[in-house]
């Protein structure tokens, strides 16, 4: 079983649509959960980091559940420009080392 | 400087012959990684280095890869007689500890013919 594992799509969805993407991870002492973007031929970027509360940044809400070790990201009203591939990030209990999953890749259609 | 900088941005290399990639990180950042990424592939884990602490060299793929990091700042990763399946893109990320995310570079494309 692979440390980080998500649905590699790709989901096709239409503007303004809701989406989410799930993520699972195997090791129950993780102290750390980011999502990240990475566009086609760049570099992954930071879009949040998940907090056990849950939390929300405009369009993107990011949450976690420790019990089931499993990390979500919903998008609201979806725009061409959130075409990406989604990566689900964990940090091992040592807080540092992160671990990549393979990546959701999403695609916005007119 | 404000990013993490990478050099070169592309390397083509003749197969057999050694490369040298550099990375800069965000200065204060005291952890820095290596990740390569094959075209249409996931992230594979390279490198780690935290501090003064001994570097985590699992994931290095053979003996022909080599990196160091320097006054605890700019990394250096050597690929020894390359070879064409080390064709891919080298990312460094940094980032302050723990628990934080990274940063990572704009990578360097290396192309082995």
């Amino acid at each position: 079983r692979k440390e980080v594992e998500q649905d590699p799509g790709p989901f096709n969805v239409p503007e303004g649509a809701t989406v989410a993407f799930n993520c699972t991870y195997s090791n129950s002492a993780s102290q750390s959960f980011f999502w990240y973007r990475q566009d086609c031929r760049k570099e992954p970027k930071l879009l949040m980091s998940v907090y056990s509360s849950g939390n929300e940044d405009g369009r993107f809400t990011a949450q976690l559940n420790r019990a089931s070790q499993y990390i979500s990201l919903l998008i609201r009203d979806s725009k061409l420009s959130d075409s990406a591939t989604y990566l689900c990030v964990v940090g091992g209990d040592t807080g540092n080392m992160l671990t990549f999953g393979g990546g959701t890749r999403l695609m916005v259609k007119p | 400087g404000a990013g993490v900088s990478q050099s070169p941005s592309n390397k083509v290399t003749e197969k057999g012959k050694d490369v040298e990639l550099r990375c800069d990180p965000i200065s204060g950042h005291t952890a820095l990684y290596w990740y390569r990424q094959s075209l249409g592939q996931g992230l594979e884990f390279l490198i780690y280095f935290q501090g003064n602490s001994a570097p985590d060299k699992s994931g290095l793929p053979s003996d022909r890869f080599s990196a160091e990091r320097t006054g605890g700042s700019v990394s250096t990763l050597t690929i020894q007689r390359t070879q064409q399946e080390d064709s891919a893109v080298y990312l460094c990320a940094s980032s302050r500890p723990p628990g934080y995310g990274y940063t990572f570079g704009s990578g360097t494309r290396l192309t082995v013919v």
